[in-house]
């Protein structure tokens, strides 16, 4: 079974410019999930997507940032205009319906120039 | 407010001793607990969870993690750390219950280990 495969693994923008991310989640999951560490920080989660509806974008930082879910199988999370403290690595992680305790993909490294 | 701490930012120990990474969480109720893992470019690899039932949870690669209900606490062990257990740990917090929701981690302990 393929994991959850996020792309790219690294991105190098400069500030004001737009980048989008990529997850790939384990075929069949439900549930995925974007979440992001900022450097020193805790690990803080951003948005619930159920198939192709948002659960829960609570953690969403502002409208910069959007994501989207066609179709139910994969996600993109676009930054438009990335700013500097956008910067930052974003997970991506898979569940099943019904379980608990996610996949978590490798994530992507950003970094805002 | 709910929240993850691990008091360790970074700690080293040598290979073959044992190891101990703490965590403590405030939260409404006994929440699901998780162990995760992250190695040098590798994702987040789940170690082990808590969920009910006995306290002393068994998990993958020969850690294990306690809970402890009076203290709030769900700490790591590990009897021998191998070089490989070199990465960085992190602990979290779920809502309880059959519905999927988000992780509150904690801030993550580095671990180094010496030859």
């Amino acid at each position: 079974e393929a994991g959850v495969t996020q792309f790219p693994s690294h991105s190098v923008i400069e500030k004001g410019q737009t980048v989008t991310l990529r997850c790939d989640p384990i075929s069949g999951h439900d549930n995925l999930y974007w979440y992001r560490r900022v450097m020193g920080k805790e690990i803080k989660f951003l948005l619930h997507f159920v198939k192709e509806s948002k659960q829960d974008e609570s953690g969403m930082p502002n409208n910069r940032f959007l994501a989207e879910r066609t179709g139910g199988t994969y996600s993109t999370l676009k930054v438009q205009p990335a700013e500097l403290e956008d910067s930052g690595v974003y997970f991506c992680a898979s569940s099943q319906a019904g379980t608990t305790g996610y996949t978590f993909g490798s994530g992507t490294r950003l970094t805002v120039v | 407010a709910q929240s993850v701490t691990q008091p360790d930012i970074h700690i080293t120990v040598s290979e073959g001793a044992s190891l101990e990474l703490r965590c403590n969480y405030s939260y409404g109720a006994t929440p699901y607990l998780f162990w995760y893992v992250q190695s040098p470019g590798q994702g987040l690899q789940l170690l082990l969870k808590y969920f009910s039932g006995d306290t002393l949870v068994q998990g993958i690669k020969g850690f294990e993690a306690e809970f402890k209900r009076s203290q709030s606490s769900f700490n790591l062990r590990k009897p021998s750390v191998h070089w490989s257990d070199a990465a960085e740990y992190f602990c979290a917090v779920g809502r309880p219950g059959g519905s999927q929701g988000n992780l509150i981690f904690g801030k993550g302990t580095k671990l180094s280990v010496k030859p």
